[in-house]
């Protein structure tokens, strides 16, 4: 079973706000990131933000962490038609460089 | 620069049938990663390198081997495919802020 648990699909209208959620088990995790897969396609790397902050802006991504709930949400604000993809979250735990990723949510952008 | 590439981008085998799928970057990285897809199942560690002539077990190592040829080629190999082993195929390299970067992937049916 995963440690990383997201839910699977997110259906918003385009210009509407997308809020992607993820719960991980592992409080020593030390990075959290957020993937973007457009079909066909190789993991796209979005954002990611360091476990030691609760916030991270980047253009129209805004990444929440609530280390106490062990919670990440990336928030894609004004989200487009092109934003339509699966996101998947990952953790990176304080030993080695390996990565253990949720199932990924896949988005639905509505024009 | 290309990033990871991945080739081949699809492969059908027979069961019992071998083969290797291969993954270079040119980004200097040490550590290099392979992973499998599979539908509602996010990415499973299968093998990792985490520097040259050094390769460890993931999380679904079993009908698989590795070879990290040199700094830049990680290779995976299928001695006996078998059903079970169709699935789409990520290699993955770390860089400086320990994000993994991913190649576009081999998709692998197996009959």
């Amino acid at each position: 079973g995963e440690d990383v648990e997201q839910s699977l699909f997110l259906s918003v209208r385009e210009g509407d706000s997308s809020v992607i959620n993820c719960t991980y088990t592992d409080s020593s995790s030390t990075y959290l990131y957020w993937y973007k897969q457009e079909p066909g396609a190789g993991l796209q790397l979005l954002t990611y933000i360091f476990s030691n902050m609760d916030m991270k802006q980047d253009q129209r991504l805004t990444v929440l962490l609530n280390k106490k709930d062990k919670h990440l949400s990336l928030r894609i604000a004004d989200t487009q038609t092109g934003d339509s993809a699966i996101y998947f979250c990952a953790e990176r735990r304080s030993a080695g460089n390996m990565l253990t990723f949720g199932g990924g949510t896949r988005l639905m952008v509505k024009p | 620069n290309a990033g990871v590439t991945q080739t081949p981008k699809f492969q059908v085998l027979k069961t019992g049938q071998s083969m290797t799928l291969q993954c270079a970057q040119d980004m200097n990285h040490n550590s290099m990663y392979w992973y499998r897809q599979d539908p509602g199942m996010g990415l499973r560690l299968i093998y990792y390198s985490a520097s040259e002539g050094t390769t460890d077990k993931g999380e679904v190592p079993n009908g698989y081997n590795v070879s990290r040829l040199n700094k830049r080629e990680f290779s995976l190999r299928l001695e006996s495919a078998a059903p079970s082993q169709t699935s789409v195929y990520f290699c993955a390299s770390v860089g400086t802020t320990d994000t993994q970067y991913f190649g576009p992937g081999t998709r692998l049916t197996v009959l």
